[in-house]
């Protein structure tokens, strides 16, 4: 069974510019949420993924957009960067089923630094 | 008043000491909590799921909810170095799956 892997693991960017995270869920999985994790907090909900639609979305701004592909698969886009964007991204995939969702399973995140 | 309010700490416990931690949220509808550990660097990882009032253990770790008081805590028996961690509750408003986080505890354990 594998885990939930992203890329890239690292990365800096410049203020204005765009960026792509990417998540693959873990087998068997067909959510995808993602967190935004800034230093000395905790996950902060941005929005999730059932069926390749929004099923939900955290106080963020529009220019914070998503993706997930038929294989359940996901991307982070995120658009005119800030300086405040700087923090961990990270992706969790878990089980929609008839009972409900179960718990979430962390990739290993995304460090974007904003300079 | 935030949704899940945990003391970011430090919480400082000598080696084989019961470890504390503790957590209250504001939705009385909440269904669903969570304990999650991570560590520096890492990724949130479960340790405990809890759905109703009362106790649930497993090996070390026992997990308390109690609903009235809107109130969830974690205990670490004979803690070790190795749970020296952050360790961040999480709880399902009601109605919904999708878990908010509290900025979680930071855990020493020292020798």
């Amino acid at each position: 069974e594998t885990g939930v892997t992203q890329s890239p693991t690292h990365l800096i960017k410049t203020r204005g510019q765009q960026v792509t995270l990417r998540c693959s869920s873990q087998s068997g999985h067909n959510t995808v949420s993602w967190y935004q994790q800034a230093l000395g907090q905790g996950p902060q909900f941005i929005f999730q993924y059932y069926r390749e639609e929004e099923n939900g979305r955290g106080n963020f701004p529009p220019r914070f957009s998503g993706l997930q592909f038929p294989n359940y698969s996901s991307e982070l886009n995120v658009n005119a960067l800030e300086l405040d964007d700087s923090a961990l991204y990270l992706c969790a995939s878990s089980f929609w089923g008839a009972s409900g969702a179960n718990v979430l399973t962390f990739g290993a995140g995304s460090r974007l630094t904003v300079l | 008043q935030k949704e899940v309010e945990q003391n970011s700490g430090p919480l400082s416990v000598p080696e084989g000491a019961i470890a504390s931690l503790n957590c209250t949220y504001s939705d009385r509808g909440s269904q669903s909590f969570f304990w999650y550990r991570q560590y520096s660097g890492k990724s949130p990882e479960l340790i405990m799921s809890i759905y109703s009032n009362g106790d649930k253990e497993d090996g070390r770790f026992t997990a308390q909810l109690n609903k009235a008081s809107q109130y969830v805590s974690l205990l670490i028996r004979d803690s070790q170095p190795s749970d020296s961690a952050t360790y961040l509750c999480a709880v399902n408003r009601g109605g919904s799956y999708i878990p908010t986080f509290g900025r979680g505890t930071s855990l020493i354990v020292h020798p």
